[in-house]
């Protein structure tokens, strides 16, 4: 089974900083380096917000305006991982996160978000 | 960036219902709509891409439709793992967005 699994989340005050880390299962049938990637998050006022993708190879990469400047999503293909650095958080950046692949193997990405992790979330408080 | 309108909100079905769920883009996004449903406490689950393609495992009771602007998803006979929220995703632009969610209650 594929699966991803996200780690790193935790509360933080205004201004902090946060690393979220992704990995994707060592299963022959996820070769993860094959995939754009994406992070996601969820809250319950906003519903659901993309927040960043990457690109199998990394060289493609792009934002939410509202977090470009403060968020940098990389990669490690040899370790099957994803991270996300939070920086300057704010309240609003108060969310679960889930990191996503993005659907069909070395595809643009078009085709929605086929797999997904369990979510950390980040709470962001004084 | 486009904005995404579902509707409704939400709406209360019953079990063999044929239920369909509308999603409207503020610009012209072709064919690259996708639907999720997701439960309580869970991530979300790919239904269908591109407008009309089901994913893998998904039962065929699914089917979604449109182009352009307006798309829909539709549950032909609703069954009781379909109560969820489902939500319309746009992949046209490379800044992905979100519809805010249908809930389908009992």
């Amino acid at each position: 089974e594929v699966q991803l699994v996200e780690s790193g989340g935790g509360l933080v005050q205004p201004g902090g900083s946060l690393r979220l880390s992704c990995v994707g299962s060592e299963f022959s049938e996820f070769t993860f380096s094959r995939y754009w990637m994406s992070w996601v998050r969820q809250t319950p006022g906003k519903g659901l917000e993309w927040v960043a993708i990457i690109k199998h190879d990394g060289s493609e990469i792009n934002y939410v305006g509202s977090v470009k400047g403060r968020f940098t999503i990389s990669r490690d293909n040899a370790k099957n991982s994803l991270y996300l650095q939070m920086n300057s958080l704010t309240v609003e950046d108060t969310a679960v996160y889930y990191c996503a692949r993005m659907n069909l193997p070395a595809a643009p990405p078009r085709y929605g978000m086929d797999v997904w992790g369990q979510g950390t979330t980040v709470t962001v408080s004084s | 960036d486009i904005q995404m309108t579902q509707s409704p909100s939400s709406l209360a079905a019953s079990v063999g219902d044929r239920v369909t769920i509308t999603c409207r883009a503020s610009q012209g996004i072709s064919s690259y709509l996708n639907w999720y449903q997701q439960k309580p406490g869970k991530a979300p689950r790919l239904l269908i891409y591109a407008t009309t393609s089901l994913q893998s495992g998904v039962p065929s009771r699914f089917s979604g439709g449109g182009s352009g602007t307006y798309f829909t998803l539709t549950i032909s006979s609703l069954q009781s793992e379909d109560f969820a929220t489902y939500f319309c995703q746009q992949s046209y632009s490379t800044t992905l967005t979100f519809g805010g969610g249908t809930k389908v209650e009992i």
